[in-house]
């Protein structure tokens, strides 16, 4: 069965480095999603993605975060310049349409700023 | 705050129960949906519910909607060990915006 892959599982960083999360969606979606979850907490929706550009993203989705389609299968979070408050999970999720928009989700990566 | 809110936090049943979880949002919706995540895993989609539907059953799983209360139940028949999880209900905005709410943790005990 297609699966939404992510990469690294475990990330660790020190505080203003700079991490990139990788997500490899289903291979015939066409929306694409990241979402973090801090420790113990609710699933927070921080972007969408659709043709090349950014449909929607919260007010989470500072300056601070970026997101890339570098190539046909790949769907990258960039982080910038880390904080120990961006240490979360963070999940990548892709869904075929926009109706209905039933999203797959990755198992995650765990990110560690230190 | 647009978000899903579920209740209760916590559930604990013993197996063969059936467990009712609830949520409430607070905007209109395209539609809402249920997840349920393992323990450190990623969310794994149950069940969808448009803005102009009630009810919606998927095996032991039944999802009704009130649209003027702005909630939504999930009910789990016949629960077993294996449905031990967190369940989140999500809901849609514009069709590419959706929140999640703080999840019930259940618990089956067997």
């Amino acid at each position: 069965e297609p699966e939404v892959t992510q990469t690294p599982s475990h990330q660790v960083t020190q505080m203003g480095q700079e991490v990139i999360l990788r997500c490899v969606p289903i291979s015939n979606h066409l929306y694409f999603y990241w979402y973090r979850q801090i420790l113990g907490q609710k699933v927070e929706f921080l972007v969408s993605f659709y043709n090349n550009e950014i449909s929607e993203k919260s007010e989470i989705f500072d300056d601070q975060f970026s997101v890339e389609r570098p190539d046909g299968s790949n769907f990258t979070l960039k982080i910038r310049s880390t904080k120990l408050e961006d240490s979360a999970m963070y999940f990548c999720a892709s869904s075929e349409g926009w109706d209905p928009n039933i999203q797959y989700f990755g198992a995650g990566t765990r990110l560690s700023v230190l | 705050s647009q978000q899903g809110e579920e209740d209760p936090q916590a559930l604990s049943i013993q197996e063969g129960e059936n467990a009712t979880m609830n949520c409430s949002y607070k905007t209109s919706i395209n539609n809402l949906q249920w997840y349920r995540q393992n323990s450190g895993r990623g969310l794994v989609h149950l069940i969808l519910i448009r803005s102009n539907e009630r009810e919606k059953h998927s095996g032991r799983l039944r999802v009704t909607l009130d649209t003027s209360k702005k909630s939504s139940s999930l009910l789990i028949t016949a629960s077993r060990a294996a449905d031990t999880a967190s369940y989140f209900c999500a809901t849609a905005h514009n069709f590419n915006k959706f929140y999640f709410g703080s999840g019930t943790k259940l618990n089956v005990k067997p």
